[in-house]
């Protein structure tokens, strides 16, 4: 199957710092990706859609601001969580869909964040 | 906007059973649906994808039904094995303005004790 990959795995930051979060399709071209957001015993949430080459699209109660989607190649896209909180530690998990395979979606294996 | 719900929200069974785990949504306009396992700290990882044409799909002990127009899916998991703990998510896909999206249940956490 698809391989999709996150870099960091986990990351431990200070609060009101920046981190940057990666999600890459390693043998296929995404146009779209998705992040989610996942706390402690409870499902996915989804953040956003990022589209490659245009901005991100939100869910509701997201902040644009607060979560930073670039989406600049076929393969990549970004997540930066800006002057991180304690309330911003959660499990980042980004999905990218493939289009040659019925636009199924293949998860990368989650960004755990704690801001301390 | 879609719900999804999953029943039972945890599960705990002895090794061997055969296993039938529940998931329904709302919204019956789905594009496909699938099955997820995610392992404690881990990410996703895709056990089944069955198109909203098809009535079933299997793969090795696991065997996933949907019945769309009742809004259901089930995942039966034959003989089950401790290596079969994890939490298995449902997540239908509808289409929207923004492409196709997959909104999740809240999982069922099943534990297989030897």
């Amino acid at each position: 199957g698809a391989v999709v990959s996150q870099h960091p795995s986990w990351v431990i930051c200070k609060s009101g710092t920046s981190v940057k979060i990666e999600c890459r399709s390693l043998d296929f071209q995404a146009t779209t990706m998705f992040w989610y957001r996942q706390f402690p015993k409870q499902s996915l949430m989804l953040m956003a859609t990022s589209n490659e080459g245009s901005k991100a699209t939100y869910e509701q109660g997201v902040e644009k601001d607060k979560f930073l989607i670039n989406h600049a190649s076929l393969t990549l896209s970004t997540l930066t969580v800006t002057s991180a909180h304690p309330e911003d530690s959660s499990f980042y998990i980004c999905s990218a869909r493939d289009p040659d395979r019925l636009d199924t979606q293949y998860f990368g294996p989650g960004t755990r964040l704690t801001v301390l | 906007k879609q719900e999804v719900t999953q029943i039972p929200a945890a599960l705990s069974v002895p090794e061997g059973e055969n296993l039938v785990l529940n998931c329904s949504f709302t919204d019956s306009a789905i594009y496909n649906l699938q099955w997820f396992r995610q392992d404690p700290g881990k990410g996703l990882t895709s056990l089944l994808l069955i198109q909203s044409s098809q009535r079933e799909q299997t793969s090795g002990r696991l065997n996933a039904s949907l019945d769309k127009s009742s809004g259901r899916s089930t995942l039966y998991i034959a003989a089950s094995q401790p290596g079969d703990s994890a939490t298995y998510l449902c997540a239908p896909q509808v289409w929207n303005n923004a492409g196709n999206m997959l909104t999740f249940g809240g999982g069922t956490r099943l534990m297989v004790k030897p």
